[in-house]
């Protein structure tokens, strides 16, 4: 059974739309995580979030991204003007305080 | 210079062998170290966490640690095909939760 749940698995959008990517935590943690992986390449971060709040965030996590968690539960990822370099696969991570990140099982982004 | 290096592979061994997975890291602030294993398509897997110098074993892995030398390793013993895949590196720092991947190893398990 998967720590954290996220829908979609594949989102297909056309340049300059906005996307939405979700994060159903199974359990109830207060650390979450976004991190992207483009095709062939390494495991990035982006956010991360705790206490309903932005603790940190890499410098790709620009003014085109936010994160939010809107009714306590979901865990939200939005691009608000994808680009073709948006496209990649997005994890979301659950992570208690220094213990182990456990990974969704991602959500394949394709900009077209 | 990288912040987790990793040898892109592949390395090939043959089912029933050890297979040894290398990483180094460039700061020694880092005190959490993790192996994940990822297949094709699909998210990172943890396999393995290791925080203190010397030998962790979990059944058919065994993680090492060498803070002095900035290494840490995994050890796979009775390689199986289905062990084929990208083992990524992991490490965080003391100052920070976030996690900082190496590119990954591709291992493959010939039958």
């Amino acid at each position: 059974e998967p720590e954290v749940t996220q829908t979609p698995s594949h989102q297909v959008t056309q340049m300059g739309q906005e996307v939405i990517l979700r994060c159903v935590p199974i359990s109830n943690h207060l650390y979450f995580y976004w991190y992207r992986q483009i095709l062939g390449q390494k495991v990035e971060f982006l956010v991360s979030f705790y206490n309903n709040e932005i603790s940190e965030k890499s410098e790709i996590f620009d003014d085109q991204f936010s994160v939010e968690r809107p009714d306590g539960s979901n865990f939200t990822l939005k691009i608000r003007s994808t680009k073709l370099e948006d496209s990649a696969m997005y994890f979301c991570a659950r992570q208690a305080v220094s213990t182990e990140a456990f990974f969704g099982q991602g959500t394949r982004l394709t900009v077209v | 210079q990288k912040e987790v290096e990793q040898n892109s592979g592949p390395l090939s061994v043959p089912e029933g062998a050890i297979a040894s997975l290398n990483c180094t890291y460039s700061d020694r602030g880092s005190q959490s170290f993790f192996w994940y294993r990822q297949y094709s398509g699909k998210s990172p897997e943890l396999i393995m966490s290791i925080y203190s110098n010397g030998d962790k074993e979990d059944g058919r892995f065994t993680a090492q640690l060498n803070k002095a030398s900035q290494y840490v390793s995994l050890l796979i013993r009775d390689s199986q095909p289905s062990d084929s895949a990208t083992y990524l590196c992991a490490v965080r720092k003391d100052s920070s939760y976030k996690l900082i991947f190496g590119s990954g190893t591709r291992l493959l398990v010939r039958p």
